[in-house]
């Protein structure tokens, strides 16, 4: 099992970014994919999830209307994006699996993807 | 201000044991669901260490054990090692917000 998420992004106050993880040794459409977020020196944020089957999405309320999570099955890859950043976006973002039922737990995860905001 | 509240900080000596606790309410863990801790080591991806409350996957020691009781949880660490120097964190599920919430995280200092 890998979830194998794109480089390091800098982007300007105002831009958005487009994060990926592509994913490979499991079945793609039996799980959520959820993104997860840290700033610096921080603790983890959960943004929002994406049902990899149905594409349907949850997002956490601070998100809604700035994130739009996506995937393409056809290539088992998941995509987060998130506009209108500002400095508070900067931080590491993590793709990261989940099966689908509340209680349970995220079992693997992405790399992380730092993106950094800054004029 | 996280939903769940742990400690910030705890340390110990190694060998000793430590108790991290994670707080949360009647809409997350009282609520029935589960609480799972992960281990995130300096610079890399948190890697789940207890699912379900109190199950380890295959490759944690038994030197690590969860716990849940009410509205709040534990994970125990005993005979602390150097390699057991990273922050922890708590997860469930709250059904107000309808979200996956976590703790602050806790760092651990073996001494």
């Amino acid at each position: 099992v890998r979830l194998v998420q794109s480089g390091t992004e800098v982007k300007k106050p105002g831009a958005s970014v487009k994060v990926s993880c592509k994913t490979s040794g499991f079945i793609f459409t039996d799980f959520y994919m959820h993104w997860v977020r840290q700033a610096p020196g921080q603790g983890l944020e959960w943004m929002g999830w994406l049902n990899l089957k149905s594409g349907g999405t949850n997002y956490a309320q601070k998100f809604r209307g700035r994130v739009t999570m996506t995937s393409d099955t056809s290539i088992n890859t998941a995509y987060m994006d998130l506009s209108s950043l500002t400095s508070d976006d900067t931080a590491i973002y993590y793709c990261a699996r989940k099966l689908p039922h509340t209680n349970t737990w995220f079992d693997r995860w992405g790399q992380g993807t730092l993106v950094t905001v800054s004029s | 201000q996280s939903v769940l509240t742990q400690p910030p900080s705890v340390s110990g000596a190694p060998g000793q044991s430590v108790t991290i606790s994670c707080t949360g309410s009647s809409s997350n863990i009282g609520a029935g669901y589960d609480v799972h801790w992960y281990q995130q080591l300096p610079g890399v991806a948190p890697k789940v260490l207890i699912y379900g409350n109190n199950n380890r996957p295959s490759t944690v020691p038994d030197r690590f054990t969860g716990s849940k009781s009410g509205t709040s949880a534990s994970l125990a660490i005993t005979g602390l090692q150097a390699e057991d120097e990273a922050d922890y964190y708590c997860q469930s599920y709250d059904r107000s917000l309808s979200a996956s919430v976590f703790g602050g995280g806790t760092k651990l200092t073996v001494l």
